[in-house]
C-alpha cells in the first residue's frame, strides 16, 4: 500500500517568509509524529498527534512553529517568519500506535532551505 | 533523562566480513528499541525491533540485534556485510514511563561497506 507522503520535497524561501509543509500519513495510523533533521545530526522531536487526543507540542523549538491534523488524517506543519536556522530536513512519520506496533513509517522528508 | 547514545559517527568493514554497529540507552522504565536505516536522499526504514521477549531479535536485510539490559544495548549486527548495506543507521527507543509518546534517536552511525 502507499507509504507516507509528503509535499513538497524541497522548499526554498526567504528569511521572513512563512511556510507550510504537509504529510499524509498511511491510512489507518492513528499516530504521526514530526522531526526535524539537520545536516549530519540525528533527528529531533518536534510533535506528536494521536487520535483525537491533544498533540504532544513538547518539541517545539519556538512559537513560530506549529502543526494541526485535520480530520485525524493529513498533517500540516507551519513555521512563521523562518530563520536561516530552520534550514532543515523536516520528516513526518505514521505508526499504528497499538499492541506492540510502535514502528514508525517515514515519509521521504521536505528539504528546507532558508536564504 | 532519556536517551540513546551511538558512540560510533562510521564504521568500516569489508564485504562479507561481521559487522556491529553500537548503541546504548537510558530511560527510566522498560525500554522500547528500534533500529533504522536511511539511505541517501530517502527517508528512515524501520529495521527492528525490542518490545519484549527474546533478547536477540531479527529484522530486515539478515540484520539483528541483541537487548543486554545490564549493559543498557542495543547493538546492530550482521554476521556478512554487503555494500549495500553502506547507509546511515539510528537506534532510537521509546519512552515508556510517564511521556509514553515520544522517541529518542540517536545521532546516527555511517556505515561504509568496502568491497
Amino acid at each position: 500500500g502507499a507509504g507516507v507522503s509528503q509535499s513538497p520535497s524541497n522548499k526554498v524561501t526567504e528569511k521572513g517568509k512563512d511556510v507550510e509543509l504537509r504529510c499524509d500519513p498511511i491510512s489507518g495510523h492513528t499516530a504521526l509524529y514530526w522531526y526535524r533533521q539537520s545536516l549530519g545530526q540525528g533527528l529531533e522531536f518536534l510533535i506528536y498527534f494521536q487520535g483525537n487526543s491533544a498533540p504532544d507540542k513538547s518539541g517545539l523549538p519556538s512559537d513560530r512553529f506549529s502543526a494541526e491534523r485535520t480530520g485525524g488524517s493529513v498533517s500540516t506543519l507551519t513555521i512563521q517568519r523562518t530563520q536561516q536556522e530552520d534550514s532543515a530536513v523536516y520528516l513526518c512519520a505514521s505508526s499504528q500506535d497499538r499492541g506492540f506496533t510502535y514502528e514508525q513509517y517515514f515519509g521521504p522528508g521536505t528539504r528546507l532551505t532558508v536564504t | 533523562a532519556q536517551s540513546v547514545a551511538q558512540p560510533e559517527d562510521q564504521v568500516n568493514v569489508a564485504e562479507g566480513n561481521p559487522l556491529t554497529v553500537k548503541c546504548t540507552y537510558s530511560v527510566s522504565g522498560n525500554p522500547y528499541l528500534f533500529w533504522y536505516v536511511q539511505y541517501p536522499n530517502r527517508g528512515l526504514q524501520f529495521l527492528l525491533k525490542y518490545i519484549t521477549g527474546d533478547n536477540l531479535v531479527k529484522g530486515s536485510y539478515g540484520f539483528e540485534a541483541e537487548f543486554n539490559k545490564s549493559q543498557t544495548s542495543f547493538h546492530l549486527k550482521k554476521p556478512s556485510a554487503l555494500v549495500s548495506d553502506s547507509a546511515l543507521y539510528f537506534c532510537a527507543v521509546r519512552d515508556a514511563v510517564g511521556n509514553f509518546n515520544k522517541f529518542y534517536f540517536g545521532s546516527g552511525t555511517k556505515l561504509n561497506v568496502k568491497p
